[in-house]
């Protein structure tokens, strides 16, 4: 049982190139979601789905898409990359309820230059 | 929409003294309410949840947070803190489908 998958772990992008994190959960949960952590800005929200073929835009999506075609990957596009949006990414999942917390994978951090 | 207030940035404790760590929220109806610790480096673990019932909550590492429905807060506590403890830690909100964090306080401890 891996939980939630991140990759890459490490990504440097020049301004202006495009990529793809990946996100994998095996736990069968229908919530997923996708963070940026700055400092003393805590985690925002950048997109969110509550199941296969459905997304919506979080606090901060701007520059970012989402897609949800399984259950299981929530893959973020970043579609030409700014020094803004260097970070550190989390992939989180959870079951449809809410009430049992969400789980996170272990980060990307990314560094635009 | 729903929102999470963490007024202290940062805390320094000393090994041993209790700790507290405040949290605030808004929403509209009986929240489910989390409290997630990050190491320097690490993903978020979760301490302790809270969504009814008892309003004292037990989590993992010695933590317990009390919910208080008139002040609209969720505390975090421990008795006695631990070198190891020295992190980061974030209060969160479930609702309306999604989960919504504060900005952190940072948690130093001091011999």
């Amino acid at each position: 049982n891996a939980g939630v998958t991140q990759t890459p772990k490490f990504q440097v992008l020049k301004t202006g190139q495009s990529m793809t994190l990946q996100c994998a959960q095996d736990m069968n949960h229908e919530y997923m979601s996708w963070y940026r952590q700055d400092p003393g800005m805590g985690l925002r929200l950048i997109h969110y789905s509550v199941g296969a073929g459905i997304t919506d835009q979080g606090e901060v999506p701007n520059g970012y898409n989402v897609s949800r075609s399984t259950t299981e990957d929530f893959p973020l596009r970043l579609l030409s990359a700014a020094p803004s949006q260097t970070s550190v990414y989390f992939c989180a999942s959870s079951y449809s309820s809410g009430s049992s917390g969400y789980t996170f994978g272990s980060g990307t951090r990314l560094t635009v230059v | 929409a729903q929102s999470v207030t963490q007024p202290d940035i940062h805390i320094t404790v000393s090994e041993g003294a209790s700790l507290e760590l405040r949290c605030n929220y808004s929403y509209g109806a009986t929240p489910y309410l989390f409290w997630y610790v990050q190491s320097p480096g690490q993903g978020l673990q979760l301490l302790l949840k809270y969504f009814s019932g008892d309003t004292l909550v037990q989590g993992i590492k010695g933590f317990e947070a009390e919910f208080k429905r008139s002040q609209s807060s969720f505390n975090l506590r421990k008795p006695s803190v631990h070198w190891s403890d020295a992190a980061e830690y974030f209060c969160a909100i479930f609702g309306n489908e999604k989960l919504t964090f504060g900005t952190g306080t940072r948690l130093t401890i001091i011999p």
